[in-house]
């Protein structure tokens, strides 16, 4: 029972490159969450998910896309990087809206 | 819109207890209370509900005023192990979304 996963750990991009994140959860939850955490900023909601084929928007949702095809995977994508998405990034996953998230291990993103 | 969190920082010696306040500007039907330990992700420990009871576990516990809506989170004797950031989220209702505060760090010291 792995939780959540998240794939890759660090990634450094150019300006202007593209990237997927991916997560990746075993619990069979419903509802997935792509945060970003940024110093002194606390946790940023950027998209989220309530279900396969769902998605939503967040706090910070320019410049980022999401997918879920699968209930056990929710994808974050950047189309053209820039510095300003230079941040930690993490996936998180709950059963219900008013259940525990559980937390992935983050991944940090630096772009140059 | 963001909640609000403090104080922002807070050092204390092993033994000693502190009170973590979280503060919204809109009406809440839940908060959630986690904490984040250097380097690793947030970890859960605990929700309030709309018209639930004030919850704790072992030293820590926190009380919900709807209509103040607030919440604190109160940490008794604390150990080194509270050390980390605490972080309030908070919920509208309808929502399926959380808002998290920008966090407390807590030192605790020998």
């Amino acid at each position: 029972n792995a939780g959540v996963t998240q794939t890759p750990k660090f990634r450094v991009l150019k300006t202007g490159q593209s990237m997927t994140l991916l997560c990746a959860q075993d619990m069979n939850h419903e509802y997935m969450y792509w945060y970003r955490q940024d110093p002194g900023m606390g946790l940023r909601l950027i998209h989220y998910s309530v279900g396969e084929g769902t998605t939503a928007k967040g706090e910070v949702p320019d410049g980022y896309n999401v997918s879920r095809l699968k209930k056990q995977n929710f994808l974050l994508g950047l189309e053209s990087a820039a510095p300003s998405q230079t941040s930690v990034y993490f996936c998180a996953s709950s059963y219900s809206m008013v259940g525990e998230q559980f937390f992935g291990p983050g991944t940090r993103l630096t772009v140059l | 819109q963001q909640p609000v969190q403090s104080p922002q920082a807070v050092i204390l010696r092993e033994g000693e207890d502190a009170v973590i306040n979280c503060s919204s500007s809109k009406a809440l039907y839940s908060v959630h209370w986690y904490r984040q330990k250097h380097g690793e992700a947030p970890v859960f420990l605990m929700i309030l509900l709309k018209g639930g009871e004030q919850k704790g576990h072992d030293k820590i516990s926190a009380s919900f005023n709807e209509k103040k809506q607030q919440s604190s989170l109160y940490l008794t004797a604390s150990q080194l192990s509270y050390s980390g950031t605490y972080f309030c989220g908070t919920d509208g209702g309808a929502t399926n979304k959380l808002i998290f505060g920008t966090g407390t760090l807590l030192a605790v010291q020998p």
